[in-house]
């Protein structure tokens, strides 16, 4: 079975410090790993995804991610946080059967200027 | 090139009431989704279909019925709505091949008295 947990509601940073947003899975076969990023009253956004490869992935807005198959974690990472990043961010893994998506409850990035 | 469309973004609904949530998107994709979003819980699976003329159940499909109208719309159904269905409705759509990320329409805010 694939699950994913997001073991923080909230993430409380300051502008032009660095952030992490914690992601953990569980899958049976080889993790396909996204991070989407919601804004208030938006839909999901994508932002970047782990399909095989380097175990740093870049993607949108200045955002990556660290995939460490050993501690099965896909934490999402920002050198310089800005306030406008602030916003809730779902972790998610693909089944490996399906075309199936299994998303974790979600972390609120809280930037403060 | 609109992505991800959903009609209405608001409706509130009596108890045993029904109502049809529409989903239509314009990026060929072959697989449809329809999620609920509910605080603390991240997203939830009701439905989804891998592509034109099928459908499947995911996590939570209690109470919901889904329609593949054709390959571009996908509907969500509530055939006599109840408060536990008061929530923020998600369909999203992707191309299975490639391990492709899911484009999100910007939802439909439910409100069941």
């Amino acid at each position: 079975a694939q699950s994913v947990a997001q073991p923080e509601d909230q993430v409380n940073v300051a502008e032009g410090n660095p952030l992490t947003v914690k992601c953990t899975y569980s899958v049976s076969g080889n993790p396909y790993l996204f991070w989407y990023v919601q804004y208030p009253n938006r839909g999901l956004q994508f932002l970047l995804k782990y399909i095989t490869g380097d175990n740093l992935v870049k993607g949108s807005y200045g955002f990556e991610a660290e995939f460490n198959k050993s501690q099965t974690s896909f934490h999402l990472k920002k050198p310089s946080a800005l306030v406008s990043d602030s916003a809730l961010y779902f972790c998610a893994v693909r089944s490996n059967n399906f075309n199936k998506f299994y998303f974790g409850s979600g972390t609120k990035l809280n930037v403060k200027p | 090139n609109a992505g991800v469309t959903q009609t209405p973004k608001f409706q509130v609904l009596k108890t045993g009431q029904s109502m049809t949530l529409q989903c239509a998107q314009d990026m060929n994709h072959n697989s449809m989704y329809w999620y609920r979003q509910d605080p603390g819980m991240g997203l939830r699976l009701i439905y989804y279909s891998a592509s034109e003329g099928t459908t499947d159940k995911g996590e939570v499909p209690n109470g919901y019925n889904v329609s593949r109208l054709n390959k571009r719309e996908f509907s969500l159904r509530l055939e006599s709505a109840a408060p536990s269905q008061t929530s923020v409705y998600f369909c999203a759509s992707n191309s299975p091949r490639g391990y492709n990320e899911q484009f999100f329409g910007p939802g439909t805010r439910l409100t069941v008295l």
